[in-house]
């Protein structure tokens, strides 16, 4: 069975670096997702993406974020200039309309 | 502001036992509401509700919405200890253009042997 997969599996980054979070979509799927999960809160929304552009993002999504396809394939999250707060589990979920199939995740800690 | 609440927070149940977990949502212009079992990490989809008093069953799962009311519930059946996990409902309202997923805090559930 096609699966949502993601890398790394976790990342440790220090305050003020970017690091940027990868995912492989299930290859007939057209909607693209990240979604966070502080340790011990529930799961947040961040972006969606369509057709080659941002769909709907967060009020959590601002400048400090981005996503792109970049190359048909993978899609990624860049989180620049990380803080402290940024550490949480971070999901990729992909879908053909509203359900959606998460990935794994990278768990990313910011010290 | 969109609002998905569920309960119970946490439930200890024997093997055996039948439970119900119950999701509440305030979703402006509700589209659809959706479960999910979250293990140890990423959440695995269960089901999809658009409809009202429609029941979808997925062997000893089943789950209802009921539009009126707000509201909907998970059964298990039989538990297991294998249904040990944490269940969690979202809405989706259809103000979104993208299908983003308003998650609740979600239901622990622990199934003892």
């Amino acid at each position: 069975e096609p699966e949502v997969t993601q890398t790394p599996s976790h990342q440790v980054t220090q305050m003020g670096q970017e690091v940027i979070l990868r995912c492989v979509p299930i290859s007939n799927h057209l909607y693209f997702y990240w979604y966070r999960q502080i340790l011990g809160q529930k799961v947040e929304f961040l972006v969606s993406f369509y057709n080659n552009e941002i769909s709907e993002k967060s009020e959590i999504f601002d400048d400090q974020f981005s996503v792109e396809r970049p190359d048909g394939s993978n899609f990624t999250l860049k989180i620049r200039s990380t803080k402290l707060e940024d550490s949480a589990m971070y999901f990729c979920a992909t879908g053909t309309g509203e359900t959606q199939y998460f990935g794994p995740g990278t768990r990313l800690l910011v010290l | 502001e969109d609002k998905v609440v569920q309960s119970p927070l946490s439930l200890v149940v024997h093997e055996g036992d039948t439970v119900t977990l119950n999701c509440s949502y305030e979703v402006t212009n509700f589209r659809s509401l959706l479960w999910y079992k979250q293990e140890k990490k990423a959440p695995t989809f269960l089901f999809m509700l658009t409809s009202s008093g429609i029941e979808k069953k997925s062997g000893r799962l089943s789950s209802i919405l009921d539009k009126k009311e707000l509201f909907s519930i998970l059964n298990i059946t039989a538990t297991q200890t294998g249904d040990s996990a944490i269940y969690l409902c979202a809405g989706i309202s259809n103000s979104n253009s993208g299908y983003a997923l308003n998650f609740g805090k979600g239901t622990s559930l622990l199934v003892t042997p």
